[in-house]
């Protein structure tokens, strides 16, 4: 049972708007959420973070937000940009481990 | 700073062939993780090394699946004889910092080799 859940595997915005990305979780042991972007042919590179003892975190375009009582987290992407176009996948760990659970990816298109 | 590199890039074997995939770290990092993913499906888990040592092996799928990481530099993940649900793009991730020192700083990923079994 996949304890880390994208439940939209695309996603299509328009230039200079806002993309969410969404995420669902069931472990509430999790402690620690990355979102990782992935071009084609490339491996995933790291995004942004947030442990679980915050609710949100900021990265310039970039904003992950945590809703513990709801096992959820959502990457806001603002404006997006052409170059912003990827799979964007969700990961969770525990106690600090490296042994990440991820999503399975959700393919952003932002259209120029 | 050189990244995680890979090799081959692209594999295609056919059933119960062997094949040898190798990893590179990024220099001075003692933690070195193999995921894998199947079919545009999630990236899994298959195993961690600290240094020369595996700490955690509990994703490798079955004992067709071979890691070692002699010295404590590279990582070679062998698969033999590779089946038709091994392929997959599988990738390989360093890090500095571990479990221990209680930091938590993101993997860096290679850009993984693409497995295709005929």
């Amino acid at each position: 049972d996949q304890q880390v859940k994208q439940n939209s595997p695309s996603l299509s915005v328009q230039e200079g708007r806002i993309s969410i990305l969404n995420c669902d979780y069931t472990n509430s042991m999790f402690d620690y959420f990355l979102w990782y972007k992935k071009y084609p042919a490339e491996g995933p590179t790291f995004l942004i973070s947030i442990s679980s003892i915050k609710d949100k975190n900021e990265d310039g375009r970039f904003t992950v937000f945590l809703n513990k009582s709801a096992k959820h987290l959502s990457l806001h992407i603002v404006p997006s940009q052409p170059g912003d176009s990827a799979v964007y996948f969700c990961a969770a760990s525990e106690d600090g481990t490296y042994k990440y659970i991820f999503g399975t990816g959700t393919r952003l298109k932002v259209l120029a | 700073e050189a990244g995680v590199t890979q090799f081959p890039s692209h594999s295609v074997i056919e059933k119960g062939q062997t094949v040898t995939l190798r990893c590179d770290p990024i220099s001075g990092h003692d933690n070195l993780y193999w995921y894998r993913r199947v079919m545009g499906k999630e990236i899994k888990f298959l195993l961690h090394f600290v240094k020369e040592s595996k700490q955690d092996e509990s994703g490798m799928p079955n004992n067709r699946f071979l890691a070692e990481r002699t010295g404590g530099t590279y990582s070679t993940l062998k698969v033999q004889p590779a089946e038709l649900e091994d392929s997959g793009v599988y990738f390989c991730a360093s890090s500095q910092d571990g479990h221990s020192t209680g930091r938590y700083s993101p993997l860096h990923f290679g850009n993984g080799t693409r497995l295709t079994v005929t």
